[in-house]
């Protein structure tokens, strides 16, 4: 299993331009969420999603569009990128039970808006 | 709102023992989970409590009183390679979705 994948590794932007960040992952998980870490902030939820054809808005939504047409890929849409977007963008995976369901963590995505 | 709460650095000694606080005010907690991350890396998972007491794996043990919204981390015969930032993470409830809320982090040194 290559677990939870993310493309690409790094990026630069210019203010305005849209970017599609991918994230796959090949544990048959339900659940998949995407997170920003910024220094001294700790992981904020994005948007997440319980299955394919469902998905809803996390803690800080606004700038960015999802969608979940597979249950293995679920990539982040950035519609027309701020220098406010500058950040670590993680995608995570977990099984959708009743247990201890722990979220796996991809590489993570280096996003650089100048 | 949620707030969960953590110290922004410690620092230790190698062979030492080190015990990381959080503390959390939240509605609809469903457990709670650490995680550990090295600079450039993904956060990685360590433990998960849901029920108050002690768990405890390898040289890693993790505490929780739901009564008094109190987690901490324990490392035993700290390493060099235990330097990472290391996450506390509230598990909620918000409809039928589960969603990890996470602390800024407590940036662990370890010295020689």
């Amino acid at each position: 299993n290559a677990g939870v994948t993310q493309t690409p590794k790094f990026q630069v932007l210019k203010t305005g331009q849209s970017m599609t960040l991918q994230c796959a992952q090949d544990m048959n998980h339900e659940y998949m969420s995407w997170y920003r870490q910024d220094p001294g902030m700790g992981l904020r939820l994005i948007h997440y999603s319980v299955g394919a054809g469902i998905t809803d808005q996390g803690e800080v939504p606004n700038g960015y569009n999802v969608s979940r047409s597979t249950t293995e890929d679920f990539p982040l849409r950035l519609l027309s990128a701020a220098p406010s977007q500058t950040s670590v963008y993680f995608c995570a995976s977990s099984k959708q039970g009743l247990g201890q369901d722990t979220q796996y963590f991809g590489p993570g995505t280096r996003l650089t808006v100048l | 709102g949620q707030n969960i709460d953590q110290p922004t650095e410690m620092t230790a000694t190698e062979g030492a023992i080190v015990q990381i606080n959080c503390t959390y005010q939240t509605s609809g907690f469903n457990g709670l989970f650490w995680y550990q991350q090295h600079a450039g890396e993904a956060p990685t998972f360590l433990s998960y409590n849901v029920l108050d007491g002690l768990e405890e794996k390898g040289r890693f043990s993790s505490f929780l009183s739901r009564s008094k919204g109190y987690s901490y981390l324990l490392l035993k015969e700290l390493q060099m390679k235990d330097s990472a930032s290391y996450l506390c993470a509230v598990k909620l409830m918000r409809g039928s979705a589960r969603q990890l809320t996470f602390g800024s982090g407590t940036q662990l040194t370890v010295l020689p």
